[in-house]
């Protein structure tokens, strides 16, 4: 079965800083990667995800994850962090289901915390 | 565009009744899922469903039973509730493919007194 590992239960980082919220992965063949966000009291959003191509994949609200094989990482990142851009971030990989069709499996997810 | 609603919000029940809690959503999608979201295990897939009449468990099935007669709507049962089924509830769905993105609900947050 594929996984996402998320290390970081919290990130905290000042607003105006760079931010980085880190997911590593374990799959067998091509890796199929999603990051979605949370905010309170809300769904889960969809942000980008990582099929083939480009390593660095742009996403929504300013934010962009750099897809490493060597390392098996897809690290969101986000050059200036705002204060509300304070969520829980969710890492996904796809994985198959046992009756056909696929799934997302979930990371434990990582708590961001923009202060001022 | 009202995308994919759940209702009810908020629920609070007690030991042993049965709830339903419902998803609607007006995409078409083929696949539909019940997620559960318990702090330190993130998201849980429960149910899931490939089209309609085709549903298969998750990785938490015990407990719960769903149906999906129609295409639009994927309700989720819990038969007989117990305390440890308090949780906050996703449903989502995606169309079958080649990214899989997967669309969420608001969630419903469900208490078992």
């Amino acid at each position: 079965a594929q996984s996402v590992a998320q290390p970081e239960d919290q990130v905290n980082v000042a607003e105006g800083n760079p931010l980085t919220v880190k997911c590593t992965y374990s799959v067998s063949g091509n890796p199929y990667l999603f990051w979605y966000v949370q905010y309170p009291n809300r769904g889960l959003q969809f942000l980008l995800k990582y099929i083939t191509g480009d390593n660095l994949v742009k996403g929504s609200y300013g934010f962009e994850a750099e897809f490493n094989k060597s390392q098996t990482s897809f690290h969101l990142k986000k050059p200036s962090a705002l204060v509300s851009d304070s969520a829980l971030y969710f890492c996904a990989v796809r994985d198959m289901l046992t009756g056909g069709g696929n799934k997302l499996t979930f990371g434990t997810g990582t708590q961001l915390k923009v202060e001022l | 565009d009202a995308g994919i609603t759940q209702s009810p919000r908020y629920k609070i029940t007690e030991t042993g009744r049965q709830v339903t809690l419902m998803c609607h959503q007006t995409w078409s999608h083929s696949y539909m899922f019940w997620y559960r979201q318990d702090l330190g295990h993130g998201l849980r897939l429960i149910y899931y469903s490939a089209a309609a009449d085709i549903t298969d468990k998750g990785e938490v099935p015990d407990g719960y039973v769903v149906s999906r007669s129609k295409t639009e709507n994927f309700p989720l049962t819990l038969e007989s509730a117990t305390r440890s089924q308090t949780s906050v509830y996703f449903c989502a769905s995606s169309e079958y493919g080649l990214t899989d993105t997967q669309y969420f609900g608001p969630g419903t947050r469900l208490t078992v007194l």
